[in-house]
């Protein structure tokens, strides 16, 4: 069975400074997504990894995809109170979601 | 485009009742999805349909029952409802992948189920 963990679970930062969190696994994966979802909402998509060590901006936001296709990981720097939110990563896409890092930006 | 939408919104239940989450889209997406969500795990697949009457089961299918009689409509059926099934369910829908990497899945907004 193919199971993904996530890093820390909680991370409550202050506005303006840098953060980084963790997907993880054992299991190889063609791909690794990370999703954002906001309280009463469903997640929505960020990023899509295929290839090993394959680094991905979005503004502010930087996912990196693991040499070995087993681990990601994503950064964001200068921290905004809209990141907050619960950070999901998903392997596979459709089947396999990591238990997700709650995000807490305060102002 | 509406996109997902999910009915209703939230729903309290008794032990044994009986009920449907509702679920549609209108991207013409192939795959659609259910999942729940509970503190400290994520979403965990219950079932999942490729195309019109195509249904297979996820990693947590038990108490539940789909049926994908048209492209757009995806229900899912709690026939006898447990206080163990009270979550957080949330209908997804994506194009089939082809290559390389999957297709982003369009969540709904969830439906929050309480089971008395």
């Amino acid at each position: 069975t193919q199971l993904l963990e996530q890093s820390p679970q909680f991370l409550s930062i202050q506005e303006g400074e840098n953060l980084t969190v963790y997907c993880n696994s054992s299991s190889v994966f063609s791909s690794l997504q990370w999703y954002r979802q906001e309280p009463g909402e469903g997640p929505v998509l960020l990023v899509t990894v295929v290839t090993g060590g394959e680094v991905k901006k979005l503004k502010r936001l930087t996912f990196q995809f693991g040499d070995a296709r087993k681990d990601s990981s994503l950064h964001i720097t200068a921290a905004q109170p809209g990141d907050t939110g619960l950070y999901l990563c998903a392997g596979q896409g459709k089947v396999i979601f990591g238990p997700g890092t709650s995000l807490s930006v305060i102002p | 485009n509406a996109g997902v939408t999910q009915t209703p919104k939230f729903q309290v239940l008794k032990t044994g009742q009986s009920m449907t989450l509702q679920c549609a889209q209108d991207m013409n997406h192939e795959y659609m999805s259910w999942y729940r969500q509970d503190p400290g795990m994520g979403l965990r697949l219950i079932h999942y349909s490729v195309g019109a009457g195509i249904t297979d089961q996820g990693e947590v299918p038990n108490g539940y029952n789909v049926s994908r009689s048209t492209t757009e409509d995806f229900p899912l059926r709690l026939l006898s409802a447990a206080p163990s099934q009270t979550s957080v369910y949330f209908c997804a829908s994506s194009y089939l992948s082809t290559s390389g990497g999957d297709n982003e899945q369009f969540f709904g907004p969830g439906t929050r189920l309480t089971v008395l």
